[in-house]
């Protein structure tokens, strides 16, 4: 059974620029979460999708924002890039409605230069 | 913000020794995890303990829960090199929003 992916990986952007970034659950996970890690706030919570339906949403400014489609599939965009956003974005998938286990992908490292 | 507060922040232990690391939490929870983090890879599911169990065991990892003071420990037994790693707490908070603490950085030596 496959693992989390997200795509791409490693991606380096501009301040102002925008970025989306791609995540495919595990096969059957209906819900996908999204985390931003840094060194110095740590793991933050972005938001939270279920069924295509954002579910869950974190303290962050509108600038962050995400949709999941059909297939599960989600993506998170963040607009007019700051320095700031540089950091780990890991994306998470889960089977059910409560909090179990989560599944996370590798993350797609973002440098804003 | 995060939820809790993990002690000690760094760790640092010969092979074969045992590793302790707490973690300590501010609202009521559905339960809690403990996550593992390779060196700015994906986060590795370990153990979940539900809000009714004081304790839960897999393999050599134990852990337990004390809700009345709002903290937890994880107990790595008989430690390995491969142990070496970030370890989180994680509460949960409904839906499948995790709270998570600020880590433990484990290295053991060997």
């Amino acid at each position: 059974k496959a693992g989390v992916t997200q795509t791409p990986r490693y991606l380096i952007k501009t301040r102002g620029q925008q970025v989306t970034l791609s995540c495919s659950p595990i096969s059957g996970h209906r819900s996908v979460s999204w985390y931003q890690q840094t060194p110095g706030q740590g793991l933050q919570f972005l938001f939270e999708y279920f069924s295509e339906t954002q579910r869950n949403k974190g303290n962050f400014p509108g600038r962050f924002s995400g949709r999941q489609f059909s297939n599960s599939r989600s993506e998170m965009n963040v607009s007019t890039l700051e320095l700031g956003d540089s950091a780990l974005y890991l994306c998470a998938s889960s089977s059910g409605l409560e909090t179990g286990e989560l599944f996370f992908g590798e993350g797609s490292r973002l440098t804003v230069l | 913000s995060q939820q809790g507060e993990e002690d000690p922040q760094a760790l640092s232990i010969q092979e074969g020794e045992n590793a302790t690391m707490n973690c300590s939490y501010k609202t009521s929870i559905n339960n809690l995890q403990w996550y593992r983090q390779n060196s700015g890879r994906g986060l590795v599911h370990l153990i979940l303990i539900r809000s009714n169990e004081r304790e839960k065991h897999s393999g050599r990892l134990r852990v337990t829960l004390d809700t009345s003071k709002k903290s937890s420990s994880l107990l790595i037994t008989a430690s390995r090199a491969a142990d070496t790693a970030s370890y989180f707490c994680a509460t949960a908070q409904g839906g499948n929003k995790l709270v998570f603490g600020a880590g433990t950085i484990l290295r053991v030596k060997s």
